[in-house]
């Protein structure tokens, strides 16, 4: 069975702490995505990334970084922590493959920062 | 105007009834369309996906594409109480979700 596996299913970090979320997918896809949800905010796309060692900003970058070394890996990155980013993260892949097959999501961290 | 929009609800539906689930969209650009479930507390998983108008079968879920109309819809037959859960319409080619819609089943 194809996976999305995100390191964390809970975490708890402290204000001003550097966090790192980490996921990794054995579908050989080349797309992967890091979403943020929040109730009645949805899902909001914070960075992707279309190859090895590419990223691109989607709509709320502020405060986050990523890394994608690897394929098969892609990291968020909190610099500094903050109260307000505490929420959902989804993790998700694709292939560039057409049609296109949808996206394959994580289970989520729920990351709380106090 | 927002991309993608979905009624967030809930919609509440009687077992063993229809479920109709509407999502509009902006760009007349847009080629494919996703349906997503997301159970509380889970992360989405994928339902169907359209790309042509008209629509398309999957046992008891209908997904339907109006490019004219910039409309997508998700049509939940025999309607269970395991269908109980919010329903995210995605665009695919940036990426776009909408904010979903809530359905409750009632039994």
């Amino acid at each position: 069975d194809v996976k999305v596996t995100q390191s964390s299913r809970y975490l708890v970090k402290r204000t001003g702490e550097k966090v790192f979320l980490e996921c990794v997918q054995d579908m050989d896809h080349e797309n992967m995505f890091w979403y943020r949800q929040d109730p009645g905010l949805g899902l909001r796309l914070i960075y992707f990334s279309y190859d090895v060692k590419m990223k691109e900003k989607g709509d709320i970058p502020e405060g986050y970084s990523v890394s994608r070394e690897k394929k098969e890996r892609f990291s968020l990155i909190l610099e500094s922590a903050s109260t307000n980013q505490t929420s959902m993260y989804l993790c998700a892949s694709s292939s560039i493959q057409r049609p296109l097959g949808g996206y394959t999501f994580g289970s989520g961290t729920r990351l709380t920062v106090v | 105007q927002k991309e993608v929009e979905q009624n967030s609800g809930p919609l509440s539906v009687p077992e063993g009834a229809i479920a109709s689930l509407n999502c509009t969209y902006s760009d007349r650009g847009s080629q494919s369309f996703f349906w997503y479930r997301q159970y509380s507390g889970k992360s989405p998983e994928l339902i169907m996906f359209i790309y042509s108008n008209g629509d398309k079968e999957d046992g008891r879920f209908t997904a339907q594409l109006n490019k004219a109309s910039q409309y997508v819809s998700l049509l939940i037959r025999d309607s269970q109480p395991s269908d109980s859960a919010t329903y995210l319409c995605a665009r695919d080619d940036k990426i776009i979700f909408g904010k979903g819609t809530r359905l409750h089943i009632l039994p």
